[in-house]
């Protein structure tokens, strides 16, 4: 079964630029949420969706964005990029609305660096 | 807001037994969770506490009471391997997780 899957692996943008980041959740899992993880902030909230409907959002501005397709890909966006974005970015996907006892499932990540 | 506090840093020999606490302050709390992760690699789920009580997963368990808004992670039979970093987890609505700053948990020989 595979796991979670994150494209790319790494990033380098430049400041001014968008990037779009992708994840493959697990076959079935129909919950996927985004984490920012840095040095300095930790692992933060970035959004989550189930069945392509945003239902969470955490506290980072507008130039942070995403979606779910029906096959329950997601993508997350970030425009205008700054120095404070480079970041390890999460993906995490679990099988219900509830997450219940199960957790969540991570990707691997995509570092994105921006200079 | 949220917010979990939990040590920094710990460090312990093999074969010993460690335990990372963990306190909160969230609104809506469903349940706490235990994750780990490696230096280079992606948090992987440990655990998770809804009701009062421990939850024993082989050498793992962990703990937690509502009422003084505080759980553990208890980390027995200390192997090289369990060396990483241990994150608290609070969930609320939905599948939201806000996370604790990390305890570093390094076991040395």
């Amino acid at each position: 079964k595979a796991g979670v899957t994150q494209t790319p692996r790494y990033l380098i943008k430049t400041r001014g630029q968008q990037v779009t980041l992708s994840c493959s959740p697990i076959s079935g899992h129909r919950s996927v949420s985004w984490y920012q993880q840095t040095p300095g902030q930790g692992l933060q909230f970035l959004f989550e969706y189930f069945s392509e409907t945003q239902r969470n959002k955490g506290n980072f501005p507008g130039r942070f964005s995403g979606r779910q397709f029906s096959n329950s890909r997601s993508e997350m966006n970030v425009s205008t990029l700054e120095l404070g974005d480079s970041a390890l970015y999460l993906c995490a996907s679990s099988f219900g609305a509830d997450l219940g006892s199960y957790g969540y499932t991570f990707g691997s990540g995509t570092r994105l660096t921006v200079v | 807001g949220q917010s979990l506090e939990q040590p920094s840093e710990v460090t312990a020999v093999e074969g010993a037994i460690v335990q990372i606490n963990c306190t909160y302050q969230t609104s809506g709390f469903y349940g706490l969770s235990w994750y780990q992760q490696h230096d280079g690699g992606a948090p992987t789920f440990l655990s998770y506490n809804a009701l009062d009580g421990l939850e024993e997963t082989g050498r793992f368990s962990s703990f937690l009471s509502r009422s003084d808004s505080y759980g553990y992670l208890l980390l027995q039979e200390l192997q090289m391997k369990d060396s990483a970093s241990y994150f608290c987890a609070s969930r609320t609505a939905g599948n939201k997780l806000t996370f604790g700053g990390g305890t570093r948990v390094l076991v040395k020989p």
